[in-house]
């Protein structure tokens, strides 16, 4: 079964530090995978998305994120964090199964960035 | 372009109440998608519309209804609320495939949030 995983409910970091947020896929062939921003009270803003070509993808707000097909890992990075980037995120995977555009997404992570 | 909006953003249902959710697409998108999010379980697929005339089940569907009125109008129903459909609800939309670069990518509304007493 197709799948993704966020293995952490929540990541600490101080403000000015690089961030990581992990994400891992399941999925055969070659995935589609997305990160997108929650902000509270708001619906989610897309951020990134990986197709193909190169493994290091930038996007909105100085993230990008880092394909790794044999750990079948799409981690989300940010050089220096800024306590504006305290949100939930999400990791997404393009379902496979039928020629539809439906998303998988993890359960989220949410990113608190300490002053 | 107003994006994808959803109407309305709060309500307060009593169980056995119905309602129906609206959602609106500017973008001239194939795709439209119902979710529901709720604490430590993400986004959960409700229902989904491929294209215009057609709609598909997604991972909960029970307990909803939903039209495709035409394209840019995508609307779920709750015929009989119940307690467990406590929750916020997602409207988004997509372009169908990799045609205009659109790749899957999907596009999301600022959420309904509905409480059933």
């Amino acid at each position: 079964a197709q799948s993704v995983a966020q293995p952490e409910d929540q990541v600490n970091v101080a403000e000015g530090n690089p961030l990581t947020v992990k994400c891992t896929y399941s999925v055969s062939g070659n995935p589609y995978l997305f990160w997108y921003v929650q902000y509270p009270n708001r619906g989610l803003q897309f951020l990134l998305k990986y197709i193909t070509g190169d493994n290091l993808v930038k996007g909105s707000y100085g993230f990008e994120a880092e394909f790794n097909k044999s750990q079948t890992s799409f981690h989300l990075k940010k050089p220096s964090a800024l306590v504006s980037d305290s949100a939930l995120y999400f990791c997404a995977v393009r379902d496979k199964g039928g020629a539809t555009n439906k998303l998988i997404f993890g359960t989220g992570t949410l990113l608190a960035v300490q002053p | 372009n107003a994006g994808v909006t959803q109407t309305p953003k709060f309500q307060v249902l009593k169980t056995g109440q119905s309602m129906t959710l609206q959602c609106a697409q500017d973008m001239n998108h194939n795709s439209m998608y119902w979710y529901r999010q709720d604490p430590g379980m993400g986004l959960r697929l409700i229902y989904y519309s491929a294209s215009e005339g057609t709609t598909d089940k997604g991972e909960v569907p029970n307990g909803y209804n939903v039209s495709r009125l035409n394209k840019r109008e995508f609307s779920l129903r709750l015929e009989s609320a119940a307690p467990s459909q406590t929750s916020v609800y997602f409207c988004a939309s997509s372009e169908l495939g990799l045609r205009a670069g659109g790749a899957y990518t999907q596009y999301f509304g600022p959420g309904t949030r509905l409480t059933v007493l």
